[in-house]
């Protein structure tokens, strides 16, 4: 099982340079999140997609962007990237079943960005 | 807003011995669930140990078990018999089915080393 795959694993931009992270799961899985993990801060929440057709914002959204391509797919992008934003980045899925439960988050391996 | 604090940057534990990493949170939700996860040098991602509000059982998994203190708001782990793998920063998260996601609250983090 694969699980949660990101590409690229490392990833060197100069200041105002655009990329895009990608992110599959092969779990079936209804929603899918993007993590940004930076020393001292934990992983906070940059947006998410509950479902297919959906996304919303985290607490940390600007200067990205996200699409859901498909059910498997929910990209990054960085239009204009700074060198704030150089940060090791995580992509996560999850079920999300209705109701009153919290289901498990899988996440990938990690996107270690740095931009110059 | 719920905010999740890990108080302890760093922490060390000879090997065969126990060590409790704490966790506070704070939330006005009643219906939550609490998690921890273990990051080793490799980056992924671990979801060690998880924890129902409702559940007045502290929850167990071998090595590792939880002090989940509701009243309090605090979530401690024990890792008891330390292992030289059980080497990494581990994360304390909070999520609630009131989001309608599986999205996590990380706190900052503990780095536990263990020494021979």
């Amino acid at each position: 099982n694969a699980g949660v795959t990101q590409t690229p694993k490392f990833q060197v931009l100069k200041t105002g340079q655009s990329m895009t992270l990608q992110c599959a799961q092969d779990m079936n899985h209804n929603s899918m999140y993007w993590y940004r993990q930076d020393p001292g801060m934990g992983l906070r929440l940059i947006y998410y997609s509950a479902s297919e057709g959906t996304t919303d914002k985290g607490e940390v959204p600007n200067g990205y962007n996200v699409s859901r391509l498909n059910k498997r797919e929910f990209s990054l992008r960085l239009e204009s990237a700074a060198p704030s934003q150089t940060s090791v980045y995580f992509c996560a899925s999850s079920e999300n079943v209705a109701g009153d439960a919290v289901t498990e988050a899988f996440f990938g391996q990690g996107t270690r960005l740095t931009v110059v | 807003a719920q905010t999740v604090t890990q108080s302890q940057p760093e922490m060390s534990v000879q090997e065969a011995e126990t060590v409790t990493l704490s966790c506070t949170y704070d939330t006005s939700e009643n219906n939550y669930y609490l998690f921890w996860y273990k990051q080793p040098p490799s980056r992924q991602m671990i979801l060690v140990i998880r924890q129902e509000a409702y559940k007045q059982q502290n929850a167990t998994e071998n090595r590792f078990s939880v002090n989940f203190q509701k009243a309090a708001k605090s979530f401690s782990l024990k890792i008891s018999d330390s292992q030289l793998g059980d080497t990494a920063m581990y994360f304390c998260a909070f999520s609630s089915p009131s989001y309608n996601t599986d999205k996590l609250i990380f706190g900052t983090g503990t780095r536990l080393q263990v020494f021979p």
